[in-house]
């Protein structure tokens, strides 16, 4: 059965820190893709990153980069010189071809001024 | 990307009676689209998947009788909570999958019933 698990409940950081948060996956399939999306106070999901079971390539997007090691089954959120306005919910998801996701718990950030 | 809506953004009503969401993707066709719900402060579960001109299917645990799901058309997928109790008040998440394999979320329903 698949599941996520994102063992940091919530986060708490001053403004300009890294901060990484954490995901695991379990999966029987060899095909998947992991999600991370940001869910804001007004509770819609804003997608951040999809990547695929065979692309293991780390991703810099500006502030934002991923760390994907399928060896230790670990999909990592790292945000650099974080800042407020980066204050939600992130969750990280994983789908094996249905498209059906599995959401893990949610980490809640909290980036203070 | 893709668009999908939801209405209302947010209904109350009280306990007993029956609401519908809809759940429209405005600019793609979505043969398969998926309902989930998150309670405060809890993550997203997935509730049904629909499929547009069949049943849907709906994941252990959650009342195919009570959340009633139509797909009617390749644009729009309606949830129905029939006889809304306090407890089934809670935020209310469609997504519309696309070829690409990615789903696009809606911006979600909040239902509080009283």
């Amino acid at each position: 059965a698949q599941k996520v698990t994102q063992a940091q409940t919530e986060i708490s950081v001053v403004e300009k820190e890294d901060v990484t948060l954490d995901c695991v996956y379990e999966t029987r399939d060899t095909t998947y893709y992991l999600f991370w999306y940001k869910q804001p106070p007004s509770g819609e999901l804003v997608f951040l990153i999809r990547r695929n079971s065979f692309d293991e390539q780390n991703e810099i997007s500006g502030r934002y980069s991923w760390n994907f090691q399928k060896s230790t089954s670990s999909f990592n959120f790292t945000i650099t010189a974080s800042q407020v306005v980066d204050s939600a919910v992130y969750f990280c998801a994983l789908s094996e071809g249905a498209q059906k996701l599995v959401f893990g718990q949610g980490t809640r950030l909290t980036i203070n001024p | 990307g893709a668009v999908v809506s939801q209405h209302p953004s947010w209904v109350i009503c009280k306990s007993g009676t029956s609401v519908k969401i809809e759940c429209r993707s405005l600019d793609f066709q979505a043969t398969t689209m998926f309902w989930y719900r998150q309670f405060p402060k809890q993550s997203l579960m997935l509730m049904a998947t629909s499929n547009e001109g069949s049943k849907a299917t709906y994941e252990q645990g959650v009342e195919k009788d009570k959340f009633l799901i139509n797909h009617a058309s390749l644009t729009l997928s309606t949830l129905t909570v029939t006889s809304a109790h306090p407890e089934d008040s809670s935020f209310y998440i469609c997504s519309a999958g696309g070829t690409s394999g990615r789903q696009f979320f809606g911006p979600g329903t909040r239902l509080t019933v009283l």
